[in-house]
């Protein structure tokens, strides 16, 4: 059973970057078929696709979060990672990493991780 | 880019009861919908994948159906642990992809 764990820190300052990391646990990120991806939820909000990643590091992003985001792999941690730039108060939110089967389901995401950005 | 609407935004139902919620592409989108269960404070679960295949554990009771732009999600018999908001979301222009805003059901 393929298991996905956010961590990182859950309070940002403004302007500074958000950096999160997702550890996958129950499959390898490096066998292919699949993208790994990060999604986020603003408080009482929908869900919001930020981008996600191949093992090989071929990426794609939300076109309104492209200029501030950068995802990364380590195969050999069995993760991948997220990088906000810049952030405001509009970036506070849930964060969720997930695995996308085929680049079109989401079929298992972490449980989560609140990131809240005040000074 | 492809917007997606849902309707309603929240409904409230009996146990029993059926529950049909929509979602429709701002564009032809063929059968690339699927459609993700949301419990308070848990992440999405996938429920169902291309418009109406369920997912493998999932209860028979959900159902999906549609494409092109309109498509239908079904409760066939609303139980107390399907609280929750449900979200659908297209794949049709890769790699991007869009949920819709979501439909929060509740317990009449």
């Amino acid at each position: 059973q393929v298991q996905l764990q956010e961590s990182g820190p859950g309070l940002v300052k403004p302007s500074q970057t958000l950096s999160l990391t997702c550890t996958v646990s129950g499959g390898s990120i490096s066998s292919g078929g699949y993208y790994w991806s990060w999604i986020r939820q603003h408080p009482g909000k929908g869900l919001e696709w930020i981008g996600y990643i191949y093992y090989s590091g071929s990426t794609y992003y939300n076109p309104s979060l492209k200029s501030r985001v950068t995802i990364s792999v380590d195969t050999s941690k069995n993760q991948f990672s997220l990088k906000l730039s810049s952030v405001t108060a509009a970036d506070t939110a849930v964060y969720y990493c997930a695995r996308i089967d085929g680049a079109s389901q989401f079929d298992y995401w972490g449980q989560g991780t609140l990131v809240t950005v005040s000074s | 880019d492809i917007q997606m609407t849902q309707s309603p935004s929240s409904l409230s139902a009996s146990v029993g009861d059926r529950v049909t919620i929509t979602c429709q592409a701002s564009q032809d989108i063929s059968n690339y919908l699927n459609w993700y269960q949301q419990k308070p404070g848990k992440a999405p679960k996938l429920l169902i994948y291309d418009a109406s295949n369920l997912e493998t554990g999932v209860p028979s009771r959900f159902s999906g159906s549609g494409s092109g732009t309109d498509f239908t999600f079904t409760i066939s018999s609303l139980q107390p642990e399907d609280i929750a908001t449900y979200y659908c979301q297209q794949y049709d222009n890769l790699p991007q992809v869009t949920f819709g805003p979501g439909t929060k059901v509740d317990i009449k």
